[in-house]
């Protein structure tokens, strides 16, 4: 069983600011770690992925995982009010077939 | 294109009811297919998976039962619903096997009274 943490819990930025998230897990075995964007009555959808130690980039978002510290964030560039959404943290385990999410960082983003 | 076709949207059921939810998947073959389910302010929790027709794991327990019945089908049900029960259901589906990204459908509320 892996146990997924994320904070904070809400998190409410101005327009233009980046946006920083956390989520703590607590297996170094951990195969990948997915972020998941959903909105209010939706499934959620996949908004980036990492597997190796390090960072990675795609638009305007930027994940670090640090598997040592069990650490991954999640970086949002110049937030927008659609980004206003539960941004839910998921790590897979040796079987892929699982995943184990974390309870999620509400962003809401203001004009 | 791949979609994938949840049903019923909502449900209101009785306590003691039972409870067949539905999921259909086209335009992808063998699909990897899961059901998790979100009480509501709760963490999303994986249910089961499939990964043939015919074959269905279990992941948590909550006295619920899932079947794949055809390559493009996933049904969730249970015989007496609790109150507990209640939530949003959501079945997803990915393809192959490792580092893949799971699809998910637009979920059913359920709601036991």
């Amino acid at each position: 069983q892996e146990k997924v943490q994320q904070s904070p819990e809400s998190l409410i930025v101005p327009e233009g600011a980046m946006s920083s998230l956390n989520c703590t897990f607590s297996n170094s075995a951990s195969q990948s770690i997915w972020w998941y964007q959903q909105h209010p009555g939706k499934g959620p959808e996949a908004l980036i992925s990492i597997f190796s130690n390090g960072n990675k980039k795609e638009g305007r978002l930027t994940v670090y995982l640090n598997r040592a510290s069990l650490h991954v964030s999640l970086h949002i560039r110049d937030s927008q009010p659609s980004d206003s959404a539960v941004y839910l943290c998921a790590v897979s385990m040796s079987n892929y077939n699982v995943l184990y999410f974390g309870s999620g960082t509400k962003l809401t983003v203001e004009p | 294109a791949q979609t994938i076709h949840q049903w019923p949207v909502a449900e209101i059921k009785a306590v003691g009811s039972p409870l067949s939810l539905g999921c259909t998947i086209k335009g992808k073959s063998s699909p990897n297919l899961y059901w998790y389910w979100q009480a509501t302010g709760g963490t999303l929790q994986q249910l089961f998976y499939s990964i043939t027709v015919g074959q269905v794991e279990s992941v948590v327990q909550l006295n619920l039962s899932a079947s794949r019945p055809k390559d493009d089908q996933f049904i969730l049900s249970t015989e007496k619903l609790l109150l507990s029960h209640s939530g949003f259901y959501l079945c997803a589906w990915s393809q192959g096997q490792g580092v893949t990204e799971v699809f998910f459908g637009k979920g059913t509320r359920l709601t036991v009274v």
